[in-house]
């Protein structure tokens, strides 16, 4: 059974720092690893997605690593923003399946 | 081209009674997932669902939910005789048919989520 792990749960900083949202899952056998953004209330904006014979995708300020053999991805924000403040949550997916971590919640303070 | 469309997006229900959640897909989507999120948790998995075929319902609970993808129209979620534990997001998702030789599964495209409500 996959189970997606997303470390810290909480992250607090200030305007235009770089940061780095960890992502780990128990089974390598992924077919892809999508990031969301999902405001309060709101649903969800599918950030990057990286397919498993791809290392990395970038997208603007994001760029997203994908490890399979580790179970890892990261998702790198450059030149963070107030409006990057969300709920940030990779999904891996699996055989007609998705799971998700529970998320990162991010506030970027002014 | 819309997005995956969910309606109503907030319902409110009494103890009891039935919700009816509707997920229309993107145009030449085939595939519809629907997914459960509970107050301060993740998403969870609940049904994947094929035109006229349920592919996998691994994470509905056993009773009062029910969920369909018929021919025509939208994919519908019902939950039976709410509880106030069913007070949650429920958030839809499609995807399209994989391509030829595509071993694997597609990008997911997630609708605005409709947000129950159990008084």
């Amino acid at each position: 059974k996959q189970e997606v792990t997303q470390i810290p749960a909480a992250l607090s900083v200030p305007e235009g720092e770089n940061l780095v949202l960890n992502c780990s899952f128990t089974d390598s056998a992924i077919y892809n690893l999508q990031w969301f953004r999902q405001d309060p209330g709101k649903g969800l904006t599918s950030l990057l997605l990286i397919q498993s014979s791809q290392r990395e995708q970038t997208s603007g300020r994001l760029n997203a690593s994908l490890d399979k053999s580790s179970g890892r991805s990261t998702l790198y924000i450059a030149a963070s923003q107030p409006g990057d403040s969300a709920t940030y949550l990779c999904a891996a997916g699996g055989y007609q399946k998705v799971t998700f971590g529970t998320g990162t919640k991010l506030q970027v303070i002014p | 081209n819309a997005g995956v469309m969910q309606n109503p997006r907030h319902l409110v229900r009494r103890r009891g009674q039935e919700a009816r959640l509707r997920c229309s897909p993107m145009k030449g989507h085939s595939h519809v997932y629907w997914y459960r999120q509970l107050p301060e948790e993740g998403l969870k998995f609940m049904v994947y669902l094929q035109k006229e075929n349920i592919i996998d319902e691994s994470g509905m609970p056993k009773e009062r939910f029910s969920a369909e993808f018929p021919k025509e129209g939208p994919s519908i979620l019902r939950i039976q005789q709410v509880v106030r534990g069913d007070s949650a997001a429920y958030f839809c998702a499609s995807s399209p048919v994989p391509r030829e030789g595509f071993l694997g599964n597609n990008e997911q495209f997630f609708g605005p989520g409709t947000r129950l409500t159990v008084l």
